[in-house]
């Protein structure tokens, strides 16, 4: 059974500060690797994805990925409230490209 | 920005019941997916469809359950004798490739059984 590892949280980050979610993933010859935003009540929204390991800038997020750790982090630059929402990492098994979901982060920013 | 679209937003039905969910995936996409979501839990992987027959199926979509492409727009899921553990947020999404880079998610069909 493939795992894919997330603290639950709550993490609560003041307005305008760094926001560092974590994950860790136990297939080893996994290849990409997903961060979706999910607010109570809505569907996931894919927000980033990173294929090779090192950084990956998009906008106020960064992914940052180690393949030999097997470990993917997601990192929010100037929290916004509207930024309060779960964060599920996904990562498909190698092999397939279905991903299996972490039971997400849930981050709250408080003004 | 098109969008996938989910019908119903909430079912409740009788333990024993068929149920059929409903999807409308983005038109040029090629790939179908259905995951559901139990209340505080993981999103789960139910099936993939492509080319108008399963792709890829998780252990939770057995004999129970089964999809379909009845046309060119929807994208049925169906449960054929609902449980009480089938309770649980089901969402469809479309890829207009196998990876997920570009998988969009529709809002989701609350199922309820009582």
């Amino acid at each position: 059974q493939k795992e894919v590892e997330q603290n639950s949280g709550p993490l609560s980050v003041p307005e305008g500060a760094i926001a560092s979610l974590n994950c860790t993933y136990s297939d080893r010859v996994s290849q990409s690797f997903f961060w979706y935003r999910q607010y109570s009540g809505k569907s996931p929204e894919l927000i980033m994805s990173i294929y090779s390991n090192g950084d990956k800038e998009d906008g106020r997020f960064t992914a940052q990925l180690n393949k030999a750790s097997q470990y993917v982090s997601l990192l929010i630059r100037d929290s916004q409230p509207s930024d309060s929402a779960t964060y599920l990492c996904a990562v498909p098994s190698g092999g397939s490209y279905i991903p299996t979901f972490g039971r997400g982060t849930s981050l709250i920013v408080h003004p | 920005e098109p969008e996938v679209t989910q019908t119903p937003s909430h079912q409740v039905t009788q333990m024993g019941q068929e149920v059929i969910l409903r999807c409308v995936p983005i038109s040029n996409h090629l790939y179908f997916y259905w995951y559901r979501q139990i209340l505080g839990q993981k999103v789960e992987f139910l099936v993939s469809f492509y080319n108008n027959e399963i792709s890829e199926k998780s252990e939770i979509f057995d004999d129970q359950f089964s999809v379909e492409r009845p046309d060119g727009s929807n994208f049925t899921l169906k449960i054929r004798s609902t449980k009480l553990e089938d309770s649980a947020m089901y969402f469809c999404a479309s890829s207009p490739r196998r990876d997920i880079y570009e998988q969009y998610f529709g809002p989701g069909t609350r199922l309820t059984v009582t």
